[in-house]
């Protein structure tokens, strides 16, 4: 099992709604989350960070993340086709001090 | 301020050449890392670095060795080069749990 889990995707979403992409973990131990996005050809850039239960909100991002469940989730509202990207979910594991990433979410917004 | 550079960005190499990819971070961080990517497959960690003077193997270490060499630098280092080590190698640094990685823009790598 991998110690972070994404579905590959693609998601396809209209303009304008609402994209949702989810991530698991399976190391209890982990601290802190981050949602990466990436262009093709280019190198991962930080959208969020989540240490707490609960949601954080940045503009039309939204994470949420659930430790009892080891769920973390993104929300992208108002999708915009300069959304379309790879995203990355990824967990820092305190006990070793490394940053272990997911395989990556494609998102294409449709126009 | 350059953040992360990795050198070189692109590379060829024939099948058991060897060659030694170098990434420096000017954001005093403790921790660095190599990552690989390939289609479909994410950032695996091939090697990473909790502080200067250790080094901890990842997802993805055969075939790789590397050498933190000061604070500032990581280098990663292909002995005998292999197709299955074709791919984009990434270097990232990061202060702590609470901060995020930064990344280097890539090295493209293909054996042949």
């Amino acid at each position: 099992q991998k110690e972070v889990e994404q579905n590959s995707g693609p998601l396809s979403v209209p303009e304008g709604a609402i994209a949702s992409l989810n991530c698991t973990y399976s190391d209890r131990g982990s601290q802190s989350f981050f949602w990466y996005r990436q262009y093709s050809g280019k190198s991962p850039e930080l959208i969020m960070f989540i240490y707490s239960n609960g949601d954080k909100e940045d503009g039309r991002f939204t994470a949420q993340l659930n430790k009892a469940s080891q769920y973390v989730s993104l929300l992208i509202r108002d999708s915009q086709p300069s959304d379309s990207a790879t995203y990355l979910c990824a967990a820092w594991y305190g006990s070793a001090s490394k940053i272990i990433f997911g395989s990556g979410t494609r998102l294409s917004i449709r126009p | 301020n350059a953040g992360v550079t990795q050198t070189p960005k692109f590379q060829v190499l024939k099948t058991g050449q060897s060659m030694t990819l170098q990434c420096a971070q000017d954001m005093n961080h403790n921790s660095m890392y190599w990552y690989r990517q390939d289609p479909g497959m994410g950032l695996r960690l091939i090697y990473y670095s909790a502080s200067e003077g250790t080094t901890d193997k990842g997802e993805v270490p055969n075939g790789y060795n590397v050498s933190r060499l000061n604070k500032r630098e990581f280098s990663l280092r292909l002995e005998s080069a292999a197709p299955s080590q074709t791919s984009v190698y990434f270097c990232a640094s990061s202060g702590s749990w609470d901060t995020e990685a930064f990344f280097g823009q890539g090295t493209r790598l293909t054996v042949v």
